[in-house]
């Protein structure tokens, strides 16, 4: 129930495409959702986060759809650029605040 | 300023041997915590103080001890390092409760054990 599953391991995109990158959870008790993105010999940084109680959050070019139903929620990344190449964790905090719970990242590459 | 900070950066050592790395936090955050970053990118958290009271101790082997002296830092004792123990390690802190705004991840430690 602590997992949060994260889908595609791997993703290749042309510059100026959208990358789609897709998680769920089972957990209910999570109720923050931030995305990160590592780039090589770096820490991971906070991109993007959302909370269940809406369904969208956008900030600059990245958006997050929240699907409290299905428990699934997904960043998206509008125009693409060689500067976003990295990997992307999804995360989920559980409301008692204890654990970021982490997916197992994609690797998003963006050909020039 | 750095926001979270941790040393050493690169840590080479041989098998046997004990080492520390020491994090510290410059945001008020009430919550630390150390994650193990693997050879596959996997992050899986070790350790979560709050106010220097141990929160989460997943299942890591007990020759690693973790220590708060005060809510700013959180240091990482390991006794008798294996081969497997070569990872990267984060330190990350966090204002505990649905009021936070996430983690913040330190710059990791490269732990190589030969």
């Amino acid at each position: 129930q602590q997992q949060v599953k994260q889908s595609p391991q791997s993703l290749i995109v042309q510059k100026g495409g959208i990358s789609i990158i897709n998680c769920a959870y089972e957990n209910t008790a999570f109720d923050y959702f931030p995305w990160y993105q590592q780039f090589p010999g770096k820490g991971p940084a906070l991109l993007i986060a959302i909370r269940p109680d809406v369904s969208e959050k956008k900030e600059g070019r990245f958006t997050i759809s929240f699907n409290k139903s299905a428990k699934q929620f997904s960043l998206h990344i509008m125009d693409s650029q060689p500067g976003d190449s990295a990997t992307y964790f999804c995360a989920a905090l559980d409301n008692y605040g204890q654990n970021f719970v982490f997916g197992p990242g994609t690797r998003l590459s963006v050909l020039p | 300023d750095t926001a979270v900070s941790q040393t050493p950066k690169y840590l080479v050592t041989q098998m046997g041997n004990d080492k520390s790395i020491k994090c510290e936090q410059n945001l008020g955050h009430d919550t630390m915590y150390w994650y193990k970053q693997d050879s596959k990118k996997f992050l899986k958290i070790m350790f979560s103080y709050n106010n220097k009271e141990l929160i989460i101790n997943e299942t890591v082997p007990n020759r690693f001890s973790p220590k708060s002296p005060d809510k700013a830092h959180l240091n990482l004792h390991i006794n008798s390092l294996e081969l497997g123990d070569s990872a990267v390690y984060f330190c990350a802190s966090s204002e505990r409760g649905t009021g936070g705004a996430g983690a913040f991840f330190g710059q990791g430690t490269r732990l190589t054990v030969v």
